[in-house]
């Protein structure tokens, strides 16, 4: 399979722990990005890495989120002191750059994060 | 502020009807629209996109797009519905910047019955 993943597919922890996720995105894109989905919500850009470096974080990412993409292959997102309201879906999209600038992101199947 | 619109919570509609799900958009320049469709318990699937060139789009799965400027739309279609094309269906644009992230409507979700 030469998808992009991510491990794993669901996480239940309590509040106040921390949790790590990871995507491994499609081989050779360099673009990397995360996002989060609530229910009946549609996904909400988290953060972005070209390479190894991040680039754009949104206002969401609180400080205990982080996330990195070291080597610029996988990537990890670290929640600490997880609360209630960081339950949802965490989805993971890469892209290779084109001329176009229209690039199309490509979605892992998710991580399911509950909070209890 | 880029953002697109989905009007409709939820479309019902026969199997073998035809099937239109709706999606408007708000932009500043050229638009770059998507669409996904989302299985339960899954991650998004890619079925088309627009850049530029033909208002109509041929995606995957008999799916096709058509984007009208004048009435900033951007509205999925398929001449005849399948019961397992029954899922959510979100509408993208690419955000202005150099990150290509995406903003995504709401979501439709199409129920096809037998």
């Amino acid at each position: 399979d030469t998808g992009v993943s991510q491990n794993p597919r669901h996480k239940i922890t309590k509040r106040g722990q921390n949790v790590t996720f990871r995507c491994d995105p499609i081989s050779e894109h360099n673009r990397l990005y995360w996002y989060r989905q609530t229910l009946g919500q549609g996904p909400e850009f988290l953060t972005y890495f070209q390479n190894e470096a991040q680039l754009e974080k949104s206002r969401l990412l609180s400080d205990r989120f982080s996330a990195e993409r070291p080597k610029g292959s996988f990537s990890t997102l670290e929640i600490q002191r997880t609360e209630q309201g960081d339950s949802a879906m965490y989805l993971c999209a890469s892209s290779s750059a084109s001329l176009s600038g229209a690039d199309t992101q490509y979605f892992g199947p998710g991580t399911r994060l509950t909070v209890l | 502020a880029q953002s697109v619109a989905q009007p409709e919570d939820q479309v019902n509609v026969a199997e073998g009807n035809p099937l239109t799900v709706k999606c408007t958009y708000s932009v500043s320049g050229n638009p770059y629209l998507f669409w996904y469709v989302q299985y339960p318990n899954r991650g998004l699937q890619f079925l088309l996109k627009y850049i530029t060139g033909d208002n109509l789009v041929k995606g995957s799965y008999g799916f096709e797009a058509e984007f009208n400027k004048s009435q900033t739309s951007f509205h999925l279609k398929k001449p005849s519905a399948l019961v397992s094309d029954s899922a959510l269906y979100f509408c993208a644009v690419r955000d202005t910047g150099n990150t290509d992230k995406l903003i995504f409507g709401t979501g439709t979700r199409l129920q096809v019955f037998p």
